[in-house]
Formats: C-alpha cells, sequence, structure tokens
C-alpha cells in the first residue's frame, strides 16, 4: 500500500525550533518530488515546501529562510525543519507526493498529517 | 503569485442534482508548449487530508467516480459533481501548479440541501 506517515509534531513556544518527518512505503520514493503543505484550523490549504528528486529545493516567501527540506532515499524519509516558529506557523503539517516527477504536477498521495502548535 | 480563487464559498446541492464549483486563476495556467492546464481539484473530507480528484484540468484521478467531472481553460475552471451522493459532502479545492509556489483557492464548503 502507498503511504505517507507523518511524525515529530507538538507544542513549541515562539522562536523555538521543530523538525517534522515523513516515512514513506509502497512505492519507489527517490523517483518522486515531494511536499509540505499545511493549514490553519478552519483554514484553507498553503503550499510549504518541495524538494525534487535531485535535491533542489523550494519554498515560499513566508517561510524561505526559516524552514528547510530534505529527504533521505535511502530510509524513504522526507523532513522539515523548522526554526524561528512564529503563531502564524501554528498548522496541521501534511506531507505529499507529487504525482510525477517530469515538471510540477499534482499532489496524489497525502499522509494524515502531524499537528504543530506554536505557543507560549 | 498565481491567487486563485473559488465561488461560491459554500454550496447546498439536493441529493441527485448536480453540483458546480468554480476556480479562477489571476494569471493562465495553460502552458502553451503542451497545451496542458496545469490545475488540480481536491477533496477534503472533516478529520481526513485532501484527496486528488481531477488532475489536467479534466483528467480523473484512479478510482475517483464518473459523477466528478472537470472543465475549463485558461484562468476559469468547473468542478462538477452530476448527481449528489451523500458522501460527496466536503470541502472541494482548487490548485495552480503552473509555477511555484502552487497555490490554492480558498475552499468550496458542499452540503445537502
Amino acid at each position: 500500500e502507498v503511504q505517507l506517515v507523518e511524525s515529530g509534531g507538538g507544542l513549541v513556544q515562539p522562536g523555538g525550533s521543530l523538525r517534522l518527518s515523513c516515512a514513506a512505503s509502497g512505492f519507489t520514493f527517490s523517483s518522486y518530488d515531494m511536499h509540505w503543505v499545511r493549514q490553519s484550523t478552519g483554514k484553507g490549504l498553503e503550499w510549504v515546501s518541495a524538494i525534487d528528486t535531485s535535491g533542489d529545493t523550494y519554498y515560499p516567501d513566508s517561510v524561505k529562510g526559516r524552514f528547510t527540506i530534505s529527504r533521505e532515499n535511502a530510509r524513504n524519509s522526507l523532513y522539515l525543519q523548522m526554526n524561528s516558529l512564529r503563531a502564524e506557523d501554528t498548522a496541521v503539517y501534511y506531507c505529499a507526493r507529487e504525482r510525477n516527477s517530469y515538471g510540477l504536477d499534482a499532489l496524489d498521495i497525502w499522509g494524515q498529517g502531524t499537528m504543530v502548535t506554536v505557543s507560549s | 503569485d498565481i491567487v486563485m480563487t473559488q465561488s461560491p464559498d459554500s454550496l447546498a446541492v439536493s441529493l441527485g442534482e448536480r453540483a458546480t464549483i468554480n476556480c479562477k486563476s489571476s494569471q493562465s495556467v495553460l502552458y502553451s508548449s503542451n497545451n496542458k492546464n496545469y490545475l488540480a481539484w481536491y477533496q477534503q473530507k472533516p478529520g481526513q487530508p485532501p484527496r486528488l480528484l481531477i488532475y489536467w484540468a479534466s483528467t480523473r484521478e484512479s478510482g475517483v467516480p464518473d459523477r466528478f467531472s472537470g472543465s475549463g481553460s485558461g484562468t476559469d475552471f468547473t468542478l462538477s459533481i452530476s448527481s449528489l451522493q451523500a458522501e460527496d459532502v466536503a470541502l472541494y479545492y482548487c490548485q495552480q501548479y503552473y509555477s511555484l509556489p502552487c497555490t490554492f483557492g480558498q475552499g468550496t464548503k458542499l452540503e445537502i440541501k
């Protein structure tokens, strides 16, 4: 079964750091571009970062310089290192697989998400 | 950034009737070299992650019932559900993946009338 399972969420103080993990199974992880997408409570979806099969990374301005996406193909794992966290980073964080790696594509597999709460 | 705007914000439709959700992008998401619209539709039920329904604006994902269809090109797109079922109650989002940052619409809440 194709599956993504996130972990690492929790409560952190403003200015703190957190590292999210996403374990992939059921597909050849190294062959796919991967993304993180977040959703604040009652709000819509916001793209957070992407990493392609070559290891090139991409971020929106809202997290650039604070968040770092990485992957470890040998462990079938995706990571999101989040530093200098702010209250507005509070959200459910999903990892998601891009349909294929030949240019941008839709996100066809999503994990169940992990909750990050930034509060003092 | 490309801004995606959905309408309406919420929609109530009777069982068996047609539901239509619109999505407009602030610039074209049609890539001229391959004539593909970089537009997807997702369904999200409470407590669940989004589920991909439609990609390339009109291609149904495997396993998606054929009552779901997508249409449109350039900047204007539509998701239609031909005969609403109870299990279709959900939030629906459009997304452009023409350029990064990929962006989502604000969502449309679909309910039973």
